[in-house]
């Protein structure tokens, strides 16, 4: 039962390195979703995939790039990595979008800290 | 744009004692779902609403929808240790997009 799993589970960075983030989902869902959570704001969407071959910007895109690499892959890549991006990152999975009142299943996050 | 204001921020209770959670906006929602968070772990989906006054039940947890879908609640009775956690409001956009929204969460400890 892997549901949505996440790699790398920690990461640290120096100011200017890039990273992707790798997300996949083995329950044939259809959108995908990557999430910041930071102390007392909640989870923040940054991007998401309504379905294999679109993806579409969240409330905090800046700074960030995705890519669907196919129904099951979604991944997040920082291009150059700043310290106001130390945050735990979410990447979740629902069979479709809001609309049809379907939950989303989450992975256990990758922790990313930049220095 | 949506918000969704969750209350209290923080809650510490003693095991046996009743608490409610509300989450507020001024949008309308498709749908409204109730997560609860582990630390070090994802969200994990306790309940969706979706009709306006709708209440669900969950072993000692009460959820309801508001009549106008901007706002909801989740009730626990009795609270024990092993309720806590982070519990965050998830409303579903109305705008056509495939967009969640998330309020600020409420983190609760109950004491033994």
């Amino acid at each position: 039962n892997a549901g949505v799993t996440q790699t790398p589970k920690f990461q640290v960075l120096k100011t200017g390195q890039s990273m992707t983030l790798q997300c996949a989902q083995d329950m044939n869902h259809n959108s995908m979703y990557w999430y910041r959570q930071d102390p007392g704001m909640g989870l923040r969407l940054i991007y998401y995939s309504a379905s294999e071959g679109t993806t579409d910007k969240g409330e905090v895109p800046n700074g960030y790039n995705v890519s669907r690499l196919n129904k099951r892959e979604f991944s997040l890549r920082l291009e150059s990595a700043a310290p106001s991006q130390t945050s735990v990152y979410f990447c979740a999975s629902s069979p479709s979008g809001p609309l049809s009142n379907q939950p989303q299943h989450f992975g256990d996050g990758t922790r990313l800290s930049i220095l | 744009t949506q918000l969704l204001e969750q209350s209290p921020q923080f809650l510490s209770i003693q095991e046996g004692e009743n608490l409610t959670v509300y989450c507020n906006s001024s949008s309308v929602f498709s749908s409204l779902q109730w997560y609860r968070q582990e630390p070090g772990e994802g969200p994990v989906l306790l309940v969706t609403v979706v009709t306006g006054g709708e209440v669900k039940k969950l072993k000692r947890l009460t959820f309801q929808f508001g009549d106008a879908r901007k706002d909801s609640s989740l009730h626990i009775t009795a609270a024990q240790p092993g309720d806590t956690g982070l519990y965050l409001c998830a409303g579903g956009s109305t705008s056509g997009t495939y967009k969640y929204i998330f309020g600020t969460g409420t983190r609760l400890k109950v004491l033994a």
